[in-house]
């Protein structure tokens, strides 16, 4: 998992909520991401990150949200319109978005739905 | 489009056996191809890599990974199993004529389970 810290480990919403997952990196790296994990569905890209203060929708944004106001934190909110939250839900930083670029994960926050 | 193809959901293996997990993918454009491991409850680990040059690359815990082109293909490979192995494996590739070159996105195949048997 390396220097990228997600928290909480566990977190459960209600109805109508918003929540918001921790993602922080001390690995000076540029890019970040979020990807969303299903069972039997491998892992789908839902927000990216270049630079600070600059961020792109992946394939799976609505209902999410996130913001990139420092190089070491990349918060994702769960907003109420997302209708299907419950999954693994994974933080990864790059040093930059070469094609040859690693991507390094964090340990993932696990989201429920009361 | 570009995708990621692991045909078998669940691969056992007895300890001390090679193993072999296959990918194969689907891209219009020279892949970048990555290999990582997912214990459970916990994030991916990095194992190995392709971006050019020699076909057989080797990565961490004794893992390799054999490049064929011709066969699109990025199987992954070890001589001896361990039961501590046991895990879910999930190929990756990168596309640079694609989307993934914009968004550096990784495009995931759906993983495949390892089961070592002592």
């Amino acid at each position: 998992d390396g220097g990228i810290t997600q928290s909480p480990k566990y977190l459960f919403r209600k109805e109508g909520q918003n929540v918001t997952l921790s993602c922080e990196q001390n690995l000076n790296h540029d890019a970040m991401y979020w990807y969303r994990q299903d069972p039997g569905q491998g892992l789908r890209l839902i927000y990216y990150s270049q630079i600070v203060n600059d961020f792109q929708k992946g394939d799976i944004a609505e209902g999410y949200s996130v913001s990139r106001e420092k190089k070491e934190s990349f918060p994702l909110t769960v907003t109420s319109a997302q209708k299907n939250p419950t999954a693994f839900y994974l933080c990864a930083s790059s040093m930059g978005q070469g094609m040859g670029e690693t991507q390094y994960f964090g340990p993932g926050t696990r989201l429920l739905v009361l | 489009a570009q995708s990621v193809a692991q045909p078998e959901d669940q691969v056992n293996v007895a300890e001390g056996n090679p193993l072999t997990v296959k990918c194969t993918y689907s891209v219009s454009g020279n892949p970048y191809l990555f290999w990582y491991v997912q214990y459970p409850n916990r994030g991916l680990q990095f194992l190995l890599k392709y971006i050019t040059g020699d076909n057989l690359v080797k990565g961490s815990y004794g893992f390799e990974a054999e490049f064929n082109k011709s066969q699109t293909s990025f199987h992954l490979k070890k001589p001896s199993a361990l039961v501590s192995d046991s895990a879910l494996y999930f190929c990756a590739v990168r596309d640079p004529s694609g989307d993934s070159g914009n968004t550096g996105k990784l495009i995931f195949g759906q993983g495949t389970t390892l089961q070592v048997k002592p």
